[in-house]
């Protein structure tokens, strides 16, 4: 079955770029996401890459693309206090007519002031 | 333009009791899925509705059953509830298979 994995947490410095890591194993995912949640709260879309893509930019997010490696980054440029959440990475799955989304354990940003 | 919306925002229930969630998606959106959040845990899937059938269902018991209604909101029923069936219970909107939008979820704990 699919299996999306991230590392549990990321420290970084207020204005230091921030980068999350993913990787899954569906190789015919259609489209992979990153989510945002903050303590007590649901999951923000973020951004998505449709799988034929290797990047796509959006303000300060920057999404990376490995599909061979079925690897997927997000880098945060400029990262705020603000930013501190658990990103979760989803991939859609690739079956004909699926819409499930299969989610890591996301990865913690703290960011230090 | 309201997002996707649930109720309640929390609930305690005993373990053997049956709880009712419930889920408006956002406008415009005909699709309905249902998402378990364990504690430290990603958001695992249970089911989507749409068209007011369950069309796709992930690992979970016939415990948890769902419902569609005409204007696409949406509920979710668990039975016989089980400590471990307490989490965060997320609801996603879409239009079919397109970007799911989050609501911000029912905190279920069963004692």
């Amino acid at each position: 079955g699919e299996d999306v994995e991230q590392s549990l947490f990321l420290s970084v410095r207020e204005g230091d770029s921030s980068v999350i890591n993913c990787t899954y194993t569906d190789s015919s995912s259609t489209y992979l996401y990153w989510y945002k949640q903050e303590p007590g709260a649901g999951l923000q879309l973020l951004t998505y890459i449709f799988s034929n893509m290797d990047m796509k930019q959006d303000q300060r997010l920057t999404v990376l693309l490995n599909k061979k490696d079925k690897h997927l980054s997000l880098r945060i440029a400029d990262t705020q206090t603000g930013d501190s959440a658990i990103y979760f990475c989803a991939e859609k799955e690739g079956q004909t007519g699926a819409n499930n989304l299969f989610f890591g354990t996301g990865t913690r940003l703290t960011v230090i002031p | 333009d309201a997002g996707v919306t649930q109720s309640p925002t929390h609930l305690i229930k005993t373990r053997g009791q049956q709880v009712t969630l419930r889920c408006s998606p956002k406008s415009g959106h005909d699709t309905v899925s249902w998402y378990q959040q364990a504690l430290g845990q990603g958001p695992q899937f249970i089911f989507q509705y749409y068209e007011e059938e369950e069309r796709q269902r992930g690992n979970f018991p016939d415990r948890f059953s769902g419902h569609q209604f005409p204007n696409y909101s949406s509920e979710l029923n668990v039975n016989a509830l089980l400590l471990g069936d307490s989490a965060l219970y997320l609801c996603a909107s879409s239009r079919w298979s397109s970007t799911q939008y989050f609501g911000p979820g029912t905190r279920l704990l069963v004692l």
